[in-house]
């Protein structure tokens, strides 16, 4: 069974700096290209950024480039989101996602909330 | 960016009737070094993450009940839902992973009338 677990979300105040991170399972990881999608509160998805299975390519959305960094560390089948000089606008569900084209299996989300 | 445009933003049907739902890519999607449409479909209910539904526009991933259905080339792209169940109440995106950024439809939120 495929399990995508997220974690790192929490508070952090406008100008801070938070660490997500994905644990992977259930498939071989490292053939698989990740993406983190995020959803703020009563609101649609929005695609945050992607890497390639051999973190070859990586591409962001405009709205957190040179904010946002994603890595994979595929010895411990493990996805991250390095998230700094985070907005109010970051606040949202980040889900992490494995995806072969499109996307497939998604993780249940971590909350991160950004607020003074 | 593409853009994608979903219709209608919300839908009531009766229980056992057809719903419908419209996905348009503000350019083509169509990749034809492979013929396919890189447009997926994913269905999202309260609390829940999205569950894929359909990919390469009219592929159903496995386990997704057969009511479950897409069609659609190019821009313009169709989710019908044959007979719609209880369980079907959910909001239902859109995405299209042809370009970078890939980009969702808004979502189509799909109710019993």
């Amino acid at each position: 069974e495929v399990k995508l677990v997220e974690s790192g979300g929490g508070w952090v105040q406008p100008g801070g700096s938070l660490r997500l991170s994905c644990a992977a399972s259930g498939f071989t990881f490292s053939s698989y290209n990740m993406d983190w999608v995020r959803q703020a509160p009563g609101k649609g998805l929005e695609w945050v950024s992607y890497i390639s299975s051999s973190s070859s390519d990586i591409y962001y959305a405009d709205s957190v480039k040179g904010r946002f960094t994603i890595s994979r560390d595929s010895a411990k089948n493990s996805l991250f989101l390095q998230m700094n000089s985070l907005r109010d606008e970051d606040t949202a569900v980040y889900f992490c996602a494995s995806s072969s084209g499109h996307i497939k299996d998604w993780g249940q989300g971590t909350l991160v909330t950004v607020s003074s | 960016d593409i853009v994608m445009t979903q219709s209608p933003d919300s839908l009531a049907v009766s229980l056992g009737e057809r719903a419908t739902i419209s996905c348009k890519s503000s350019q083509s999607v169509l990749y034809s070094s492979n013929n396919k449409n890189w447009l997926a479909w994913y269905q999202q209910k309260p609390g829940q993450p999205p569950k894929l539904l359909i990919y390469w526009a009219s592929t159903r991933e496995s386990g997704v009940p057969d009511r479950f259905s897409g069609s659609g080339s190019g821009t313009d792209f169709t989710l019908t839902i044959s007979s719609l169940q209880a369980e079907d109440v959910a909001v239902y995106y859109c995405l299209q992973y042809y370009g970078v950024p890939r980009t969702f439809g808004q979502g189509t939120n799909v109710e019993i009338k």
